[in-house]
């Protein structure tokens, strides 16, 4: 499976406790992107990435939660902290740099916060 | 910044019916338009994506068309499967971001009974 690589699929914490998840882009695209999803909710963005520079990244992006992508390939996103309103699928994305590359979504990291 | 709306919510169809899921957006300058289908707890996929220097694509059952006067664009399967059941989300580029930031609409859940 040449696809987006996310682990772990779950992630069960509790309140107060730090997280990380890792995500495995597709190998030859360098643009990677992450995104929040909640329930009955569309994606909402978080920080994107070219190769190893964070480019861009949301207000929803406290100071609790970084991100990052220390080679260019893979990439991690921690929470510092965590809350209730923590819980959700994170998911991770991967582009090339062509002006019509689409994002490849993985299938996500759902957190559940106690 | 970008705001998008998708109508409507929840969609039912019979098999072999065509259904239609519509979303406005904000920002005059945008000019890419992605559609996204997923299923119960999978990834979202990349159905069909339209570029705003043309008013139709299509590609088999589904097609999308856009109006740049109005600010909508709409997505359209026809002929319906029941495999078609899912959650669809349409997006548009945040204002001012890169191409893979993007501003998604809050879904339609669109059910084909067979």
């Amino acid at each position: 499976d040449t696809g987006v690589s996310q682990n772990p699929r779950h992630k069960i914490t509790k309140r107060g406790q730090n997280v990380t998840f890792r995500c495995d882009p597709i190998s030859e695209h360098n643009r990677l992107y992450w995104y929040r999803q909640t329930l009955g909710q569309g994606p909402e963005f978080l920080t994107y990435f070219q190769n190893e520079a964070q480019l861009e990244k949301s207000r929803l992006l406290s100071d609790r939660f970084s991100a990052e992508r220390p080679k260019g390939s893979f990439s991690t996103l921690e929470i510092q902290r965590t809350e209730q309103g923590d819980s959700a699928m994170y998911l991770c994305a991967s582009s090339g740099t062509g002006g019509n590359s689409p994002l490849h979504f993985g299938n996500g990291t759902r957190l559940t916060v106690t | 910044g970008e705001n998008v709306e998708q109508h409507p919510s929840t969609l039912s169809v019979q098999e072999g019916d065509s259904a239609v899921i519509k979303c406005t957006y904000s920002d005059s300058a945008s000019n890419y338009f992605p559609w996204y289908k997923q299923e119960l707890g999978k990834r979202p996929q990349l159905i069909i994506d339209i570029r705003s220097n043309v008013g139709e694509k299509k590609d088999q059952r589904i097609a999308v068309t856009l109006n740049k006067t109005a600010k909508h664009f709409s997505l359209h399967i026809t002929e319906t499967q029941p495999e078609d059941s899912a959650v669809y989300f349409c997006a548009a580029p945040h204002y001012g971001g890169s191409q893979g930031n993007l501003i998604f609409g809050k879904g339609t859940k669109l059910s084909v009974k067979p």
